[in-house]
């Protein structure tokens, strides 16, 4: 039973298109994050929040974009998709405790692998 | 700021044999350390993690690690593995404030398990 969800989990698409990577969780946590995971399998953070209406980018520079609107929600957005953005996407969270009342780092979600041809 | 290095890429071992994942750490402030595994097309679950107390820490399958502040590594071991652990493994810190900000994590350790 996951409680984070990541759609699409594969996505292949066109250079130019604009692209939302959706991820959403159920745990009521205030902090999320976008890693992206390369070819080689290094995790590199490119945006996080740490609760709603705040932004901030990542370790990485990355061309996408984020909002947290909600606090379930944490969308990325590229709006003009290249063949560098192919990647893998994963989004996780964390709260300062968790259901059984202990902090454990995050949970990721199954990620987004998309292809940019 | 903090540093992971996984110091082996792959590790290749027999079935039912033990298995040791090095992880050493850079950090300037104290750090809670933790270890993932990301089975093929999964996302990434947490196998055990230290904050506190007891340097030996056990996690789920039969994994357990060690950490040594002086050595500035958090260790993975396995007495037997089997062919389910075919995996990726990552090491990660976080700084000491609450657990689960800004993981940094390795390069990760690919394990293929042989029969």
């Amino acid at each position: 039973e996951a409680d984070i969800y990541q759609t699409p989990r594969y996505l292949v698409i066109g250079t130019g298109k604009k692209i939302t990577l959706e991820c959403s969780q159920t745990m009521g946590h205030d902090k999320m994050y976008w890693y992206q995971q390369d070819p080689g399998m290094e995790l590199h953070l490119i945006h996080y929040s740490y609760g709603v209406n705040s932004t901030e980018k990542g370790d990485l520079s990355s061309e996408s974009t984020v909002s947290r609107i909600r606090t379930e929600h944490f969308p990325l957005t590229l709006e003009s998709a290249r063949p560098s953005h192919t990647s893998q996407y994963l989004c996780a969270s964390s709260g300062t405790r968790d259901r059984g009342g202990e902090d454990y780092g995050y949970t990721f979600g199954s990620g987004t692998r998309l292809t940019v041809v | 700021a903090q540093s992971v290095t996984q110091l082996d890429s792959q590790v290749p071992v027999f079935e039912e044999a033990p298995v040791e994942l090095r992880c050493n750490y850079s950090s300037s402030v104290s750090v809670y350390l933790f270890w993932y595994v990301q089975y093929p097309n999964q996302g990434l679950q947490l196998l055990l993690k230290y904050l506190s107390g007891s340097t030996l820490v056990k996690g789920i399958n039969g994994f357990e690690a060690e950490f040594n502040k002086s050595q500035t590594s958090f260790h993975l071991r396995k007495p037997s593995v089997h062919i389910s652990d075919t995996a990726e493994y990552f090491c990660a810190v976080s700084p000491w404030g609450a657990a689960g900000n800004k993981l940094t994590f390795g390069g990760g350790t690919r394990v293929l398990v042989k029969p």
